[in-house]
């Protein structure tokens, strides 16, 4: 157990609808991390955020939003969704800002029908 | 920006044989670089990382990986591979400076036959 949670686990939705993922990070870590794992793409680095800031942007398209609350959890916003969105996304947490080690949760699998 | 390549998709090796995955990376400074390991519906799981100092790194579950400055590579190895092995490794560089992503390569998925 990584002590990163992430919920749902499965989600099963239409093209055109919007969904948010939710990620707890561990206790004290205040980096979390966004990755989109699929099948063509591999692991692609989303977004980051330290401390409620955001850190660092990856390759994530206009339609997707993320927050970092003050309690540090985070969410992952999809909006105007298309069957390409179709992957697991994991969330990751680490103490530090720059390149530590990364926790991962189990990941959030999204279903686009 | 940092890149890493993983030039083998799969690898199989007979249980108790040696392993090497291969990376390569692609950074302009001396980068952070890590090995996760991801079994099926699992997230990733660390199992070593090179920051600075001694080029030949120990991780857990008995994996080591080198990193070779002179080939812009890191890679992994074990001596004798158990069944448990078995799972799919990312390779991953990290920028020392400035930007803070942690990219990942496209994985390696290791097969092991008994």
């Amino acid at each position: 157990d990584s002590g990163v949670t992430q919920t749902p686990k499965h989600l099963i939705t239409a093209t055109g609808q919007r969904v948010t993922l939710r990620c707890s990070p561990r206790s004290g870590d205040l980096s979390v991390y966004w990755y989109q794992q699929s099948l063509d793409q591999g692991l692609q680095f989303l977004i980051q955020y330290y401390n409620g800031e955001e850190r660092a942007k990856g390759n994530i398209l206009e339609r997707f939003s993320a927050q970092q609350f003050p309690d540090l959890h985070s969410e992952l916003n999809l909006s105007s969704l298309e069957l390409g969105d179709s992957a697991l996304y994991f969330c990751a947490s680490s103490v530090v800002a720059s390149s530590g080690e990364l926790f991962f949760g189990e990941g959030s699998r999204l279903t686009v029908l | 920006a940092q890149s890493v390549t993983q030039p083998d998709i799969h690898i199989t090796v007979s249980e108790g044989a040696s392993l090497e995955l291969r990376c390569n990376y692609s950074y302009g400074a001396t980068p952070y670089l890590f090995w996760y390991v991801q079994s099926p519906g699992q997230g990733l799981q660390l199992l070593l990382k090179y920051f600075s100092g001694d080029t030949l790194v120990q991780g857990i579950k008995g994996f080591e990986a080198e990193f070779k400055r002179s080939q812009s590579s890191f890679n992994l190895r074990k001596p004798s591979v158990h069944w448990s092995d078995a799972a799919e490794y990312f390779c991953a560089v990290g920028a020392k400076a400035g930007d803070d992503k942690i990219i990942f390569g496209k994985g390696t998925r290791l097969h092991i036959l008994p």
